[in-house]
């Protein structure tokens, strides 16, 4: 049972564009959702993240937008640069009580900037 | 200030042999959570550990597998007689307290003939 849906699978964008990618969670027990770049080769890094108390979270070019009703959140990347083509996942855990350490992590967007 | 560490990088086993996979935290760092990431799928939790205890085993598989994080050196994943199956990266992440962000290291990436 996949407990977070991420999607697209794949992304290509143009350099200069908007990058958007999709996550819906099902455990309502979730309130920290984290992003997480990865490169070939490397391990996950943490990009951004955000708790349910907010609606919209914004570092740089990067921002997540959260919609608690309908159990989605999204990542935007303004302005997308060749240097920002990597494997995005989203992430989700409780935050306090059983099983707060354990990330349940989407299946990835592979995102290509061509200039 | 070296991030979490993890060896070999890469690690190719025959079918039947085993497999350990070291990791070391970030310095201050005490948690130690290891994840296995298969080819075009996200991560999935297998262990956590503290120091000399296994907090929450839930993730890994019953049989063949192991882990392990002494009082003084690195934390060790095993895989006994690994199969075909086992080819996967392993990534450990380690942070200073169960609910604080968790630091992924480089991975080690598992190949089995």
């Amino acid at each position: 049972q996949q407990q977070v849906k991420q999607s697209p699978q794949s992304l290509i964008v143009q350099k200069g564009g908007i990058s958007i990618i999709n996550c819906a969670y099902e455990n309502t027990a979730f309130d920290y959702f984290p992003w997480y770049q990865q490169f070939p080769g490397k391990g996950p890094a943490l990009l951004i993240a955000i708790r349910p108390d907010v609606s919209e979270k914004k570092e740089g070019r990067f921002t997540i937008s959260f919609n608690k009703s309908a159990k989605q959140f999204s990542l935007h990347i303004m302005d997308s640069q060749p240097g920002d083509s990597a494997t995005y996942f989203c992430a989700a855990r409780p935050l306090g009580g059983a099983g707060s350490y354990q990330l349940t992590f989407g299946k990835g967007t592979k995102l290509s900037v061509i200039p | 200030n070296a991030g979490v560490m993890q060896n070999p990088r890469h690690l190719v086993r025959r079918r039947g042999q085993e497999a350990r996979l070291r990791c070391s935290p970030m310095k201050g760092h005490s948690h130690v959570y290891w994840y296995r990431q298969l080819p075009e799928e996200g991560l999935k939790f297998m262990v956590y550990l503290q120091k000399e205890n296994i907090i929450d085993e839930s993730g890994m598989p019953k049989e063949r597998f192991s882990a392990e994080f002494p009082k003084e050196g690195p934390s060790i994943l095993r895989i006994q007689q690994v199969v075909r199956g086992d080819s996967a990266a392993y990534f450990c992440a380690s942070s200073r307290v169960a609910d604080n962000e968790q630091f992924f290291g480089p991975g080690t990436r598992l190949t089995v003939l």
